[in-house]
């Protein structure tokens, strides 16, 4: 079967830095994306990675390595808005994307 | 500005009265999806659409139908509504040609279906 997995759940403080980690088993790959979703709201994409490295954008990058089927997405400079759940995706051999449950990150001062 | 508008965003409904989310997308998107999202279980795909007139079965379609005979709009119709449907539900669209997908999908603001 296709399976994402991410923590469940990750503190950090206001200002530091933080890792998310995500491992995925799918039927094939074409891309991995990163979303971020605030509670109740719609997710809104934060990154998508296809080829092996590192891609930045801003205080956030994301990694990705195929062979090890991992990816981590990397918050620095944290901010209290970036309370949120964090959801990796893996689009398969299909073309539809496979989701992780999420993971919540809770911000204190 | 491109968006994907979803209505209507709260519903509370009885057991068994039909009912109708509606998802209407201006960025003449060729894919559209619907999802519904639970704690813990993340995103559970529902019914998608490659274009007009194409639908297809996601992971959870039971009790769930889907048109798309019009590109911009993709309504979800719940014919018997059952507590088990209690969810938020998602409405995306992205264009559907791999190469040109690099932005994801653009989701709509949710809806939150309560069934009594």
């Amino acid at each position: 079967g296709q399976n994402i997995d991410q923590p469940t759940e990750m503190t950090a403080t206001e200002g530091a830095i933080v890792q998310i980690n995500c491992t995925y088993q799918t039927s094939g790959f074409n891309g991995l994306f990163w979303y971020q979703q605030h509670a109740g709201e719609a997710p809104t994409f934060l990154s998508y990675n296809v080829l092996d490295g590192l891609e930045e954008k801003g205080r956030f990058s994301s990694f990705l390595s195929r062979s090890k089927g991992y990816s981590y997405l990397l918050l620095k400079e944290l901010q209290m808005k970036d309370s949120a759940s964090y959801l990796c995706a893996v689009r398969d051999s299909n073309y539809q994307l496979i989701w992780g449950a999420g993971t919540k990150l809770i911000i204190k001062p | 500005e491109a968006q994907v508008t979803q209505n209507p965003r709260y519903l509370i409904t009885v057991t068994g009265k039909k009912l109708t989310v509606t998802c209407s997308q201006n960025m003449n998107h060729e894919y559209m999806s619907w999802y519904r999202q639970d704690p813990g279980l993340g995103l559970r795909q529902i019914y998608y659409s490659m274009n007009v007139e194409v639908t297809d079965k996601g992971d959870v379609p039971e009790g769930y139908k889907v048109s798309r005979k019009e590109k911009r709009n993709f309504p979800l119709i719940l014919e018997s509504p059952s507590p088990n449907q209690t969810s938020l539900y998602f409405c995306a669209s992205s264009l559907s040609t791999p190469d040109r997908d690099l932005g994801g999908y653009t989701f709509g603001s949710g809806t939150r279906l309560t069934v009594v």
